[in-house]
């Protein structure tokens, strides 16, 4: 399976402000995806972010607020526009494993984010 | 729709117990996987297992255990001798192909499983 790091691990940020959430993945994958897990919930796809195209959002979830860059194989960002406490929650990418794993997901350590 | 339903919200069991986590499923899909996966209270999420909708053996993996139904489209997860360690919330999820060719993951709320001393 891939070794995935997400920074920063955890932050507390101000109402109004934008934090930008990076995803570092050790080997080249072709799809990452970024979830969100609200307290005491379960996991949420936001979006599906493939290299070298613009991500696909789910029902619910929009480009101006949640931002997503995807610069090369394995390196991917995702801002938190505009925060509000409603946006407190753990944000976790995961990939697509390879080989004989393709089809499973693996998950990053998540990034807790707590919005006052 | 594609939707999975854990029922147990929270269980609570004593070390050496053993203890099954049901997950229920639902697809119209002919080909499909699902997954357990544990996370911990660090938060970070752990892949168990996956099973493919054609492989209905079930699986045993030390003190884990996996029993696959299709009939009623059940993947139940069974931890035997329950040990602290195990304490976590663990979710079952269903992958499938969407329309559009792109795969998902659809995780079930999840089950809290406290193993007390």
């Amino acid at each position: 399976s891939a070794v995935i790091s997400q920074k920063p691990s955890r932050d507390i940020c101000q109402r109004g402000t934008s934090l930008t959430i990076q995803c570092q993945v050790d080997s080249q994958v072709t799809m990452m995806f970024w979830y969100r897990q609200q307290p005491g919930q379960s996991l949420t796809l936001i979006a599906t972010a493939n290299q070298g195209s613009e991500a696909t959002y789910e029902s619910g979830f929009v480009i101006d607020k949640f931002p997503i860059s995807r610069p090369n194989l394995t390196f991917s960002t995702l801002t938190v526009s505009n925060m509000s406490p409603e946006d407190s929650s753990i944000y976790l990418c995961s990939v697509e494993g390879v080989g004989r794993s393709q089809e499973t997901q693996y998950f990053g350590p998540g990034t807790r984010l707590l919005v006052l | 729709a594609q939707k999975v339903t854990q029922a147990q919200t929270e269980i609570s069991v004593v070390e050496k117990e053993d203890v099954t986590l049901d997950c229920v499923y639902e697809t119209r899909d002919t080909t499909y996987y699902l997954f357990w996966y544990k996370q911990p209270p660090s938060g970070e999420l752990v892949f168990l297992i996956r099973r493919n909708s054609f492989d209905e053996q079930n699986e045993i993996s030390g003190r884990y255990s996996w029993n696959f139904q299709k009939s009623t489209s059940s993947f139940n997860f069974t931890i035997t001798a329950s040990q602290v360690v195990d304490s976590a919330v663990y979710f079952c999820a269903l992958s499938f192909l969407t329309q559009g060719g792109s795969e998902k993951l659809v995780f079930g709320k999840g089950t809290k499983l406290t193993v007390n001393p």
